[in-house]
């Protein structure tokens, strides 16, 4: 089974905070994303990588930034925290080689609050 | 990608098959049929999809109709476990660049019942 793996599921960080997010996959997936969940909003994407070292961004990439420095690792930063930015965030990965359908799997989600 | 209809919610008896329908009639020939499913405060869980033939694996089935335009998800035997949002989406089996496009709709809210 895939397995994507997010660092932490709650945290609660001060406004102007640096935050990291840290996921790792185990299925040697070339395709990484980082999405927010918000209610009413459903989910965004904020940034995705199709490589290591490479990234694009998603639609709503501002005040994030991603680093993808081994294949299995994707990280999301937030530089200075802000209430805004108060959301569940999720990690996923896809494999675009494995046949039909290019599915994407989840990780567990990361429950930010900034106050 | 095209969008999906769900009804808001549904229940199922536990042990009992829950059967929830997907409207996606403006399919385009090249678009797969997603389902994937959140249980509160988790991220979603994929369950299965298909491009034109049912598809069967260990959590459900799914079964398309033949011209597309709507499909059903399966549980055959409910349990508490199961109870979630589950989504339908529809999208290209593209590379990377398809994952913009991975929309959540508001999927229907499943209650399995003791």
């Amino acid at each position: 089974d895939v397995k994507v793996t997010q660092s932490s599921r709650y945290l609660v960080k001060r406004t102007g905070e640096k935050v990291f997010l840290e996921c790792v996959q185990d299925m040697d997936h070339e395709n990484m994303f980082w999405y927010r969940q918000d209610p009413g909003l459903g989910l965004r994407l904020i940034y995705f990588s199709y490589d290591v070292k490479m990234k694009e961004k998603g639609d709503i990439p501002e005040g994030y930034s991603v680093s993808r420095e081994k294949k299995e690792r994707f990280s999301l930063i937030l530089e200075s925290a802000s209430t805004n930015q108060t959301s569940m965030y999720l990690c996923a990965s896809s494999d675009p080689h494995m046949g039909s359908g290019n599915t994407i799997y989840f990780g567990e989600g990361s429950w930010l609050t900034v106050v | 990608d095209a969008k999906t209809t769900q009804p808001p919610s549904m229940d199922c008896a536990e042990g009992r098959a829950a059967n929830l329908p997907c409207n996606h009639s403006t399919i385009s020939g090249n678009e797969y049929v997603y389902w994937y499913r959140q249980i509160h405060s988790q991220g979603p869980q994929y369950i299965i999809h298909g491009l034109k033939n049912n598809e069967t694996n260990e959590m459900a089935s799914l079964i398309i109709t033949e011209d597309r335009k709507s499909s059903t998800l399966i549980l055959p035997h409910a349990t508490l476990r199961d109870t979630a949002v589950y989504y339908c989406i529809v999208r290209v089996d593209e590379s990377s660049g398809s994952a913009r496009q991975l929309t959540f709709g508001s999927g229907t809210q499943l209650t399995v019942l003791p």
